[in-house]
């Protein structure tokens, strides 16, 4: 069973797009997480949910808006997409919110915008 | 604020012999430190992580990290390294007194020849 699911696994789109990645976790955990990890592999918070509550928005640009409908599920909706969004996008989870807790990441979607 | 740094990008090692991948912090308050590994086209996986009590942490697939906190290191080693090792390591660092999110480090890639 996949701990950390995310849809689609590539997304290769236009810019000036809208397209939503979706993120489920069947752990059981309160906490998710969005990573954006560029072309040189440099891993980057994006934002945090507790319970479906938003606690962590890392200066993303507003295009970018995450929805927790509940604490299994965090999708992530992109508006007008730019160049510069091409990257690989991983959700993850952790039990909670809380300092030392291990993240269990899901298997990525690769975007490319053309 | 909290910091990690992975000085090498790459390490490369012969089967069978030992590898260190290194890793420095610099955070105000005792250290939360974590290793995880991103095979290809994977998402990343935790190996061990250091909260407090034995310097010397023993985490998935033979691997361990020694904390060591004159030197503000926690480097990553396995006595006998495999082909099947070879990924990208990421080093990621909290602390007691900051943000609950992880920093991570650059990565470092780990090759090991046949």
């Amino acid at each position: 069973d996949t701990a950390v699911s995310q849809t689609p696994k590539y997304l290769v789109t236009q810019m000036g797009n809208d397209k939503s990645i979706k993120c489920e976790q069947n752990l059981g955990h309160d906490t998710m997480y969005w990573y954006k990890q560029d072309s040189k592999k440099f891993l980057k918070i994006m934002f945090s949910y507790n319970n479906k509550e938003l606690i962590i928005n890392e200066t993303v640009p507003n295009r970018f808006s995450p929805k927790s409908p509940d604490k299994a599920h965090l999708n992530l909706h992109i508006n007008s997409l730019e160049l510069g969004d091409s990257a690989v996008y991983f959700c993850a989870s952790s039990q909670e919110v809380r300092r030392g807790e291990t993240q269990y990441f899901g298997p990525g979607t690769r975007l490319l915008v053309l | 604020a909290q910091s990690v740094a992975q000085p090498e990008d790459q390490v490369n090692v012969a089967e069978g012999n030992p590898l260190t991948v290194k890793c420095t912090y610099s955070v105000s308050g005792n250290p939360y430190l974590f290793w995880y590994v991103q095979y290809p086209n994977r998402g990343l996986q935790f190996l061990l992580k250091y909260i407090t009590g034995d310097n010397l942490v023993k985490g998935s697939y033979g691997f361990e990290a020694e904390f060591n906190k004159s030197q503000t290191s926690f480097h990553l080693k396995k006595p006998s390294a495999l082909v099947s090792d070879s990924a990208l390591y990421f080093c990621a660092v909290t602390t007691g007194g900051g943000s609950y999110i992880p920093t991570f480090g650059r990565g470092t890639s780990l090759i090991v020849h046949p």
